[in-house]
This record gives structure tokens, sequence and C-alpha cells, in this order.
């Protein structure tokens, strides 16, 4: 299995402008989890799915951001529209939750900068 | 919600000595608790897990122990190398009902392995 794959590894973009991270879950994993990375805060989480239904949103910070998950292999996490605050390294974890040990494997990260 | 703490922030030992690394977590109904070890620009990776019905668990140079009445959990490497050398974070999070959840995480240990 090729593991969680994320794209672009790298976005730098300006304030104000939209930013779409993607994010594609180990094949037969039901969980998925959306996490954030920053020196000051350290790792949060931010939102995850199980079986693509969103089931605890409350990390999200603020309504710019928002997640979807249409379907088992694909996640979005979508900032609109991006503040510097927003620099981060942002995470995609997945995990199989039913008779698993909730094992989250991580993906690469997107490293975003917003200028 | 659930909190964790870990200390310390960073630790710094000589090659073939022992490290400890320890965590706090604030609510008692978590009940899973993995470690995740993280190097520079790379994902975080699981090292060992250890779920509140088990009190020690091992695994070759690495061990974690778990005091669910004090509400703490220790990793402890043994017999150190310079590629143990890398940010350590703790975690917590509860399983209910077989299924999964997010991980809350401490701030984080920079272990320094001193040749």
């Amino acid at each position: 299995d090729a593991g969680v794959i994320q794209s672009p590894r790298h976005e730098v973009t300006e304030m104000g402008q939209e930013v779409t991270l993607r994010c594609k879950p180990i094949s037969g994993h039901d969980y998925l989890f959306w996490y954030r990375q920053t020196m000051m805060r350290g790792l949060e989480l931010l939102i995850y799915f199980n079986n693509n239904v969103p089931i605890d949103d409350s990390g999200m910070p603020e309504d710019r951001f928002s997640a979807k998950m249409p379907n088992a292999s694909f996640s979005t996490l979508k900032i609109q529209p991006s503040e510097p605050r927003d620099s981060a390294v942002y995470f995609c974890a997945s995990s199989r939750g039913r008779r698993g040990r909730n094992i989250q494997y991580f993906g690469a990260g997107t490293r975003l900068s917003v200028l | 919600g659930e909190n964790v703490e870990q200390h310390p922030s960073t630790l710094s030992v000589q090659e073939g000595d022992s490290a400890v690394i320890k965590c706090t977590y604030s609510d008692s109904a978590s009940n899973y608790f993995p470690w995740y070890k993280q190097e520079l620009g790379k994902r975080p990776q699981l090292i060992i897990d250890i779920r509140s019905n088990v009190g020690e668990k091992k695994d070759q140079r690495i061990a974690v122990t778990l005091n669910k009445t004090a509400k703490h959990f220790s990793l402890h490497i043994t017999e150190t190398q310079p590629e143990d050398s890398a940010v350590y974070f703790c975690a917590a999070s509860m399983r209910s009902g077989g299924g999964a959840d997010g991980l809350t995480f401490g701030k984080g240990t920079h272990l320094i392995i001193q040749p």
C-alpha cells in the first residue's frame, strides 16, 4: 500500500486566497483525520470522519476552514480566505477503527505558507 | 476536552544511556495511548502504543508504562543510539464501542543523543 497520500507537499499563497489541501487515505481505512502542526500549538486535531461522515469538527478554528469527504478515498481541507496565521504543516491521517487499535498512519503533510 | 502534558521538552542523553519521557492526561475516559516519533521534516510515525487494560508494554529497546490511577504514562528507551534522535510525542484518545477517536497530543520532547 502506498500509505496516506497528501497533495500538494508545499503550498505558498497570498493572504486572501483560497487554499485546498487533498488527502487519499489508506485503502480499507474507515477513519480519516486532519491535523495541523505549528511550533506554538503543536499537533492539533482539526476534524475527523468515519465512513465519510464528519464526526467531530470542534477543532476547526474558524468558519474559514471547511473539510469534505465525498467518498472513501478522498478528502479535502479548504481555507477561504487564507491568512498568515494559517501557515503550518497540515497532516492527514487514516485508521481502521473497527477491530483495530486506532493506529493512525500519517501522510507526509502539506507545508502551507500564507504571505 | 482532553489535555495532555509532556515533559521534558528537551532531553539530552549520552549514547548508550536510557531516556525517559513522561506524560499526564486529564480525561479518565481516555483508554488508548500511542507514542509517535517525528524526525525533522518528516511525518509522525507510531513507535509503540498501550491500551488502558494493560500496565506495561515492551518492544525491543522501547517500553511504555501506564498508571491509570495517576493518569500518567511514560516512554522508556534503553541503550539509546544516534538514530533515536528525534521529537517524540505522546497522545491520548478514547475508543468507544470499538471505534476510533482523534488524538490529543502532548507538546513533544526533543531527544538528543550525544555521541
